[in-house]
C-alpha cells in the first residue's frame, strides 16, 4: 500500500515562528502536493511539485514556500507564521510523469496546525 | 475555471439504506474523477477512481458512476452502516499534462449513518 506520512499530527506555534511541515512518501510517486482545508472553503491547493527541484504555485501560495530535495519528501514552509494560517494541512502524492498520468491520488493523515 | 459542487451537503439516515452522493463540476474536459473518504480530523482516504472513458467503477458496497457529458458523478452506497458515516469528497482532474496534473475538489458531502 502506498504511504503518505506527515510529521506531525498537532502542531502549536507562535506568531511570526518559521514553520516546516513535512511530507513523505514511499512510492516512488512523482508528484506530490499540498492543500488546505478550511472549513467552508474546502481544500485549496497551496503548491505542487512534479519532480525534484520543481515546484508550482497553486490556488494560494502566499505566505508559503516548499522544498523538493529529495524524490520521497516535500516540504511546506510558513516563512513567517500567522493566525489565519491556522488550518489543516494535506500533503498528498500520485504516480504523475507520463506513465502514470491519471492515477490515484493518496494523502496522508493531515497536520492540525495552530498559530497563536 | 473548473467549479465542483456536491449536494447534498449534509445526509443524516437510518441504517441500511441505500445512498446516492451527488457530484457536479462544470467543465466537462476532465481527465478523471476521484471519490475520497474523510474521517473527522482524519486525512482523505481514496474509494474509487473513474477514468473518463469509463461509465461506473465498484468496490464492495460502493459504486461510482460517471457522465462527462451532463457534468456529473453519483457515488451510491448500498446498505448503509454506522461506519459509513464520514465526509465524502470527490475530485476531477482536468489536465493531461504531467507538470499541471491536479485535483480540483467538491466541499464535500458529511454524512450521518445512525443504528
Amino acid at each position: 500500500d502506498v504511504k503518505v506520512t506527515q510529521s506531525s499530527r498537532y502542531l502549536v506555534k507562535r506568531t511570526g515562528e518559521k514553520v516546516f511541515l513535512e511530507c513523505v512518501q514511499d512510492m516512488d510517486h512523482e508528484n506530490m502536493f499540498w492543500y488546505r482545508q478550511d472549513p467552508g472553503l474546502g481544500l485549496r491547493l497551496i503548491y505542487f511539485s512534479y519532480d525534484v527541484k520543481m515546484k508550482e504555485k497553486g490556488d494560494i501560495p502566499e505566505g508559503y514556500s516548499v522544498s523538493r530535495e529529495k524524490k520521497e519528501r516535500f516540504s511546506l514552509i510558513l516563512e513567517s507564521a500567522s493566525t489565519n494560517q491556522t488550518s489543516m494541512y494535506l500533503c498528498a502524492s500520485s504516480p504523475g510523469g507520463t506513465g502514470g498520468l491519471g492515477s490515484e491520488a493518496f494523502f496522508g493523515q493531515g497536520t492540525r496546525l495552530t498559530v497563536v | 475555471k473548473q467549479e465542483v459542487t456536491q449536494i447534498p451537503a449534509a445526509l443524516s439516515v437510518p441504517e441500511g439504506e441505500n445512498l446516492v452522493l451527488n457530484c457536479s463540476f462544470t467543465d466537462s474536459a476532465i481527465y478523471n474523477l476521484q471519490w475520497f473518504r474523510q474521517d473527522p480530523g482524519k486525512g482523505l482516504t481514496s474509494l474509487l477512481l473513474i477514468q473518463s472513458s469509463q461509465r461506473e467503477q465498484t468496490s464492495g458496497r460502493l459504486n461510482a458512476s460517471l457522465d462527462k457529458s451532463s457534468g456529473r458523478s453519483t457515488l451510491y452506497i448500498a446498505a448503509s452502516q454506522p461506519g459509513d458515516s464520514a465526509t465524502y469528497l470527490c475530485a476531477v482532474r482536468r489536465s493531461q499534462e504531467y507538470n499541471t496534473d491536479k485535483l480540483i475538489f467538491g466541499t464535500g458531502t458529511r454524512l450521518q449513518v445512525f443504528p
